[in-house]
């Protein structure tokens, strides 16, 4: 079974450049996580959508980013403009939903964004 | 507000020594905790979690046990290989699938 995948996997612009990412989950799976990593840290949650539906979004920068997940399943994480600031990598994760017990989340290899 | 320190790296240790990455956390309500792997060039991976205070994960040789008196939750392994090198994050989850990361250790293992 294939695993969540990102595109793409390294992404160079220059700052005040739009960019985009893109992830793909497990099938089936109903959850998705977009994550931001900086170097030397953990990832830290950007959106969770369940479906089409962005449950939390509350540490999205929405002046410059913006997600959308319009059929519940591949999704697109943008930036607009770029800064300096945004190198990182990106992470997509995914997971089944359901109950109030855990379920695991699987990771995508990352988008590793470098802003110039 | 919740979240999760572990202990700084980098970890350098000689191939079946004992390893200990300390982790511990601060949390409203019974988080469930984890740990997870990120070997070079490849995603995270969940490599244990513990749901329940005095629960034990373990994998692949590496145990944790969730004490809720001392909020800790310290990886170990007994004897560690080569293969191990890798960075390793401790996590902490609150209901409603909301996850909180620390900043990962790396460990480089060496023959």
């Amino acid at each position: 079974e294939a695993g969540v995948v990102q595109s793409p996997r390294y992404k160079i612009i220059e700052k005040k450049q739009p960019v985009a990412f893109w992830c793909n989950p497990i099938s089936g799976h109903n959850t998705l996580y977009w994550y931001l990593q900086n170097l030397g840290q953990g990832p830290e949650l950007l959106i969770r959508y369940e479906n089409e539906e962005a449950v939390d979004d509350s540490q999205l920068p929405k002046d410059r980013f913006s997600a959308e997940r319009l059929k519940g399943v591949d999704s697109t994480l943008k930036i607009q403009p770029a800064e300096l600031g945004d190198s990182a990598v990106y992470l997509c994760a995914s997971s089944e939903s359901g109950g109030n017990s855990y379920n695991e989340q699987f990771f995508g290899p990352g988008t590793r964004l470098t802003v110039l | 507000g919740d979240s999760v320190t572990q202990m700084e790296g980098p970890v350098t240790l000689s191939e079946e020594a004992f390893l200990t990455i300390n982790c511990t956390y601060t949390a409203t309500g019974y988080p469930s905790l984890f740990w997870y792997v990120q070997y070079p060039g490849e995603g995270l991976q969940l490599l244990l979690k513990a749901t329940k205070a005095d629960d034990k994960g373990s994998n692949k040789g590496f145990e944790a046990t969730y004490r809720k008196e001392t909020t800790s939750f310290h990886l170990e392994k007994g004897s560690v290989q080569v293969s191990d090198s890798a960075v390793y994050f401790c996590a902490l989850m609150l209901t409603g699938n909301q996850f909180y990361f620390g900043t990962g250790t790396s460990l480089t293992v060496i023959p």
